[in-house]
C-alpha cells in the first residue's frame, strides 16, 4: 500500500541551528516527491519537489531535500532555522496525475 | 503569480443543511482536487477531476458529496447534508499536467454545528 511516514510528530530547534525533518515513503514505482509547509490558519505552500533527474533538489526559503532511492526517504534540511520558519510541514507522494497521499505532519517549533 | 482561490474563508452551518464550497483554480490547469484536513490530523484526498469528470474518489467521498466545474472557471465542492464530522478545513488545488505539481488553495474552514 502507498504511504507516507513522517516520524517526527513535534521539533523543537533554537534559532540559527539545522535542522532535518525525516520522511520516508512506501510506493511501487518512482514516485513523485514534495513538501509542504502549513503556516497556523493558511494553506498549503509548496517548498519543494522531485520529479526526476538530481536528487538533491532545492525549494524556497532556503529549504533543500534530498531523495535516497535506497532508503525509500525524502528528509527535508534547513542549514540555519529562522523564527518564521515554525509551521508544520508535510511530505508528499504521487503519481503523475491523481491522488497525493500525505504525511502525518511535523510541527516545528523554533526556539529564541 | 497566479493562485488557487477559495471562498468563503469560513462558513459555519447547520447539521444537515447542504453546503457548497467554491474554489476558482489556476486557469491554464487541467487537473483539479479537493481535500480536507480535520483538525488536528492530516490532509486526507477526497477527489480527483479531469476533463469534466471524477478521476480518482476516496472512500470519504460518499453519495453526500458531489463536485462540479459548472463555467469553466469555477469548482465546487457540495456536502448535500452536513453532519458534524464534516467538519474540517478543505483544500482546493489544481495542477497543469501530469508532470506538475499541485497547488492548493488558502482553504475554506467548515464548522458543522
Amino acid at each position: 500500500a502507498q504511504s507516507v511516514t513522517q516520524p517526527d510528530i513535534h521539533i523543537t530547534v533554537s534559532e540559527g541551528a539545522s535542522l532535518e525533518l525525516r520522511c520516508n515513503y512506501s510506493y511501487g514505482a518512482t514516485p513523485y516527491l514534495f513538501w509542504y509547509v502549513q503556516s497556523p490558519g493558511q494553506g498549503l505552500q509548496l517548498l519543494l519537489k522531485y520529479f526526476s533527474g538530481d536528487t538533491l533538489v532545492q525549494g524556497i526559503k532556503g529549504f533543500e531535500a534530498e531523495f535516497k532511492r535506497s532508503q525509500s526517504s525524502f528528509n527535508l534540511r534547513k542549514p540555519s532555522v529562522h523564527w518564521s520558519d515554525a509551521a508544520e510541514y508535510f511530505c508528499a507522494v504521487g503519481p503523475r496525475a491523481y491522488k497525493y497521499i500525505f504525511g502525518t505532519g511535523t510541527r516545528l517549533k523554533v526556539l529564541a | 503569480e497566479p493562485e488557487v482561490t477559495q471562498t468563503p474563508s469560513h462558513q459555519v452551518t447547520q447539521m444537515g443543511q447542504e453546503v457548497i464550497l467554491r474554489c476558482v483554480p489556476i486557469s491554464n490547469h487541467l487537473y483539479f482536487y479537493w481535500y480536507r484536513q480535520i483538525l488536528g490530523q492530516k490532509v486526507e484526498f477526497l477527489v480527483s477531476f479531469y476533463n469534466n469528470e471524477i478521476s480518482e474518489k476516496s472512500e470519504i467521498f460518499d453519495d453526500q458529496f458531489s463536485v462540479e466545474r459548472p463555467d469553466g472557471s469555477n469548482f465546487t465542492l457540495k456536502i448535500r447534508s452536513t453532519k458534524l464530522e464534516d467538519s474540517a478545513m478543505y483544500f482546493c488545488a489544481s495542477k497543469q499536467g501530469l508532470n506538475t505539481e499541485a497547488f492548493f488553495g488558502q482553504g475554506t474552514r467548515l464548522t458543522v454545528v
